[in-house]
């Protein structure tokens, strides 16, 4: 069993729909970030999130620590937000590298 | 650009030669990882370094794969008698670890390595 779960694994919508994606993780952690990896391979990191939300434009994240959730929102979502997305937590174990567990993504495509 | 680059960005090689990445994180940044990611999977963990230690190696990486950060800035990554298996992405990324405060790590752009 994958340490991180995300659903759904693909997702189609239309622009300007608003868009849920989610993460659910197994291992007691100290941080949990959602990445945006574009065609071709580039990842970019969207947010770190410990506790809460966190907002960045038309993207927000939440977690709840409690029920070892997170979820990514993208309202309006737009063609250029096509790209797959990938939760990755940081364990609360000791402080070693192999501390990042990574979900298999969300491939979003968002059509026009 | 003061992100974090990887050469080459592309790789064909024959089954059983040997094959350097090599990855340039941050300037200012102290941990180094490499991750390897299969298409239609998430990344997985290789190796990091702080500083230029390599302080863990992951079960994953055979004694085929090497890794090298020899002044603490750029590192290698190095797999010798390529399989057909190794065929993947190779993801670089650099944090800065401060304390006890949690860090961001920036990823490379990745280096895709076919073996045929």
């Amino acid at each position: 069993k994958n340490e991180v779960e995300q659903s759904p694994q693909n997702l189609t919508a239309q622009e300007g729909e608003f868009i849920t994606i989610n993460c659910s993780y197994s291992v007691g952690i100290s941080a949990l970030h959602w990445l945006q990896q574009h065609p071709g391979g580039g990842i970019v990191s969207l947010f770190m999130l410990s506790s809460g939300k966190k907002k960045h434009g038309r993207l927000i994240a939440t977690i709840n620590i409690q029920e070892k959730h997170s979820s990514l929102h993208i309202t309006a979502s737009h063609p250029r937000d096509s790209a797959v997305y990938i939760c990755a937590v940081r364990s609360r174990e000791a402080d070693t590298g192999n501390q990042f567990y990574f979900g298999t993504g969300t491939s979003l495509t968002v059509i026009p | 650009d003061t992100g974090v680059s990887q050469n080459p960005r592309h790789k064909i090689t024959k089954r059983g030669q040997n094959v350097t990445f090599r990855c340039d994180p941050i300037s200012e940044h102290n941990r180094l990882y490499w991750y390897r990611q299969t298409l239609g999977q998430g990344p997985e963990f290789l190796t990091y370094f702080q500083n230029e230690a390599q302080l863990e190696k992951s079960r994953l990486l055979s004694d085929r794969f090497s890794a090298e950060r020899p002044k603490g800035s750029f590192s290698t990554l190095e797999i010798q008698r390529t399989e057909q298996g190794d065929s993947a992405m190779y993801l670089c990324a650099s944090s800065l670890r401060s304390g006890g405060i949690q860090e961001t790590q920036y990823f490379g752009p990745g280096t895709r390595l076919l073996v045929l």
